[in-house]
Formats: structure tokens, sequence, C-alpha cells
């Protein structure tokens, strides 16, 4: 089972880099990890996506090691509007694995 | 929210009663999601449809039901609602992308029901 593993919450202040990691094991080569972004009574926005080494966008990037045990979405220099909570999802043979999720706070 | 709604926004419901969400896209993506989110829950996947009439079930499918009668409409039923399916509910869609893998992880969520069944 390829289940998701997020810390709870982090901390952070305005204009750091923060790297929130997902854990998940036994996971297919060809499984992709995706970042969602959700604020207070909002649906969740699609973030990044990758199945390997490194993807890089215009608001994140997303590092996937060699062994696709784990990957870490990357904030460059966090605002107060980052704050909210982010979930990693890996589907994998045709099962949706949501992480419970990790909430960012982000102070001044 | 990427040409998604969602209705009814909020419903207030009783026990034993049917309830039926919508969720209309105007995107015509192929691929369509039902999900609940309850504390300490994150996100749960009830039922998914991979095109008109093609639908499958999630992890918590048991109580309810879905429909696909064409691209843009995909129905989400409670035959009988409990108290237990109270919960906000997300429709979600995403696109084909050519590999399933990527269509499925790229998707888009409307702004969710509100449902509390007394």
């Amino acid at each position: 089972l390829a289940k998701t593993t997020q810390p709870i919450s982090m901390d952070s202040y305005e204009g750091q880099e923060v790297n929130i990691t997902c854990s998940h094991n036994n996971i297919a080569t060809n499984d992709y990890i995706t970042w969602y972004q959700q604020f207070p009574s909002q649906g969740p926005r699609f973030i990044i996506q990758g199945y390997k080494t490194k993807v890089t966008n215009e608001v994140a990037s997303l590092f996937i090691p060699a062994d696709r045990k784990s990957s870490t979405l990357s904030l460059p220099r966090v605002s107060l509007s980052d704050t909210a909570v982010y979930y990693c999802l890996v589907v994998s043979f045709n099962k949706f694995y949501f992480g419970s999720g990790t909430k960012l706070n982000v102070k001044p | 929210d990427a040409g998604i709604t969602q209705s009814p926004r909020h419903k207030v419901t009783e026990t034993g009663t049917p309830v039926t969400l919508r969720c209309h896209q105007t995107e015509n993506h192929r691929y369509m999601y039902w999900y609940r989110q309850d504390p300490g829950h994150g996100l749960r996947l009830i039922h998914y449809s991979y095109g008109v009439k093609d639908t499958d079930k999630g992890e918590v499918s048991d109580g309810y039901s879905v429909s696909r009668s064409k691209t843009e409409d995909f129905l989400l039923t409670l035959e009988s609602a409990t108290s237990s399916q109270t919960s906000v509910y997300f429709c979600a869609i995403s696109p084909s992308s050519g590999s399933f893998r990527k269509s499925y992880n790229e998707q888009f969520f409307g702004p969710g029901t509100r449902l509390t069944v007394l």
C-alpha cells in the first residue's frame, strides 16, 4: 500500500524557504506525486506534480529522490498568504492516497 | 475554480432522506471525482468517473452511488442519508493527458458542498 504520511503542522517566517516532506512507500516507477494547497472554505488547488528527480514551476519545486519513498515540496520565500494546508497525493494502482495535510503557519 | 460548479452549496437534511449533489463542469474534462473531507481524515475518494457511464469506487463508497450520463455532469447520491455522512463534499475534474497516471493526479476542485444530516 502506498500510504502517504505528512507532518501535521509547520511554522515559518516570511521570506524563508519551506520544505514539506511526504512519505510514500511502495509506489510504482511511473506513479506521479502531486501537491495541493487548500485555504479555509475552499477546494484544494493544484500546485505541482512530478514522478522523478526535480520539477519546478513559478510557485514551487518538487524533489523526488531516486528511491521514491518520499518527496519534498519546496516553497521559496514564503509570505503570509502561503498560510494554508498542503496535501500530497499519490495515485498508485488506481488507488488514491491523499496525505492528511500539513498546516503551514507563516508568521510575520 | 476551473469551470466547476457544485450544487447545492449548503444543504441540511434529515436522516433517512435521499440526497443528490450535482457537479457541473464546462471544461470538457474526461475525469471527474467526488471526495468527502472531514476533520482528521483529510480528503477521501468516494467515486470517480473515467468517462460517460464509466465509474469506479473509491475508498469510502459505501452508502453512495454516482451517475454520469453526459460529460459535464457527475451526480452523487446518498440513497438514505445518515449522520455519519455529514461532511464537506468536493467534486474535482482532470483532463486526459495521454497518461492516466498524470491525469489522475492533476485535479481541479470545485468550491464544495457542506452537507449536514440531522
